[in-house]
């Protein structure tokens, strides 16, 4: 069964640098998003991107943030200067219109 | 205000035992309704979601859930819990209207005794 997948598993960065989560959405899915569980907390909604422009996005979705689709293939979230409290589990997803959304395992970001 | 609660924070089952875990959502018509499980480190795998029809649906790994209207829930029910089903659980809404956005409950973790 195709499978959203990420990279990195666990990212650990110092406060301030810039960092890039990857993902591989399934191939024929047309809508991607990204959302974030902060540790002990629930999981929440970041950002949708279809049609290469973003669809929504939540509050938390601030400046710092941003999304791309480089490529057929890719799906990157950026945080151009990271902050403590962003430390998270970040999780990818992909789906078709109005279908379940497939997430990934998630990438751990760790900022110290 | 359109919500979803999952009013059980922790839950703990003997192992053999039934289960049932809770979701309510608070919106003026019927969303997209959804459970997803998240093992320890793991992602989220969904179980089982209710468009429409049937208000009674099977999922993965024996699961059921029931969408009552009058009551605005969507409980998670499993007749007999096994070890492995030890893990966080999450009731997730699509409210129509804003495209394919899920919102999540706040999960109701689960343990099993052996």
């Amino acid at each position: 069964e195709p499978e959203v997948t990420q990279t990195p598993s666990h990212q650990v960065t110092q406060m301030g640098q810039e960092v890039i989560l990857r993902c591989v959405p399934i191939s024929n899915h047309l809508y991607f998003y990204w959302y974030r569980q902060i540790l002990g907390q629930k999981v929440e909604f970041l950002v949708s991107f279809y049609n290469n422009e973003i669809s929504e996005k939540s509050e938390i979705f601030d400046d710092q943030f941003s999304v791309e689709r480089p490529d057929g293939s890719n799906f990157t979230l950026k945080i151009r200067s990271t902050k403590l409290e962003d430390s998270a589990m970040y999780f990818c997803a992909s789906s078709e219109e109005y279908s379940p959304l497939h997430f990934g395992n998630g990438t751990r970001l760790t900022v110290t | 205000a359109q919500s979803v609660t999952q009013p059980d924070i922790h839950i703990t089952v003997s192992e053999g035992a039934s289960l049932e875990l809770r979701c309510n959502y608070s919106y003026g018509a019927t969303p997209y309704l959804f459970w997803y499980v998240q093992s320890p480190g793991q992602g989220l795998q969904l179980l089982l979601k209710y468009f429409s029809g049937d208000t009674l649906v099977q999922g993965i790994k024996g699961f059921e859930a029931e969408f009552k209207r009058s009551q605005s829930s969507f409980n998670l029910r499993k007749p007999s819990v096994h070890w492995s089903d030890a893990a966080e659980y999450f009731c997730a809404v699509v409210f129509t209207g804003g495209g394919n956005k899920l919102t999540f409950g706040t999960g109701t973790q689960l343990k099993v005794e052996l």
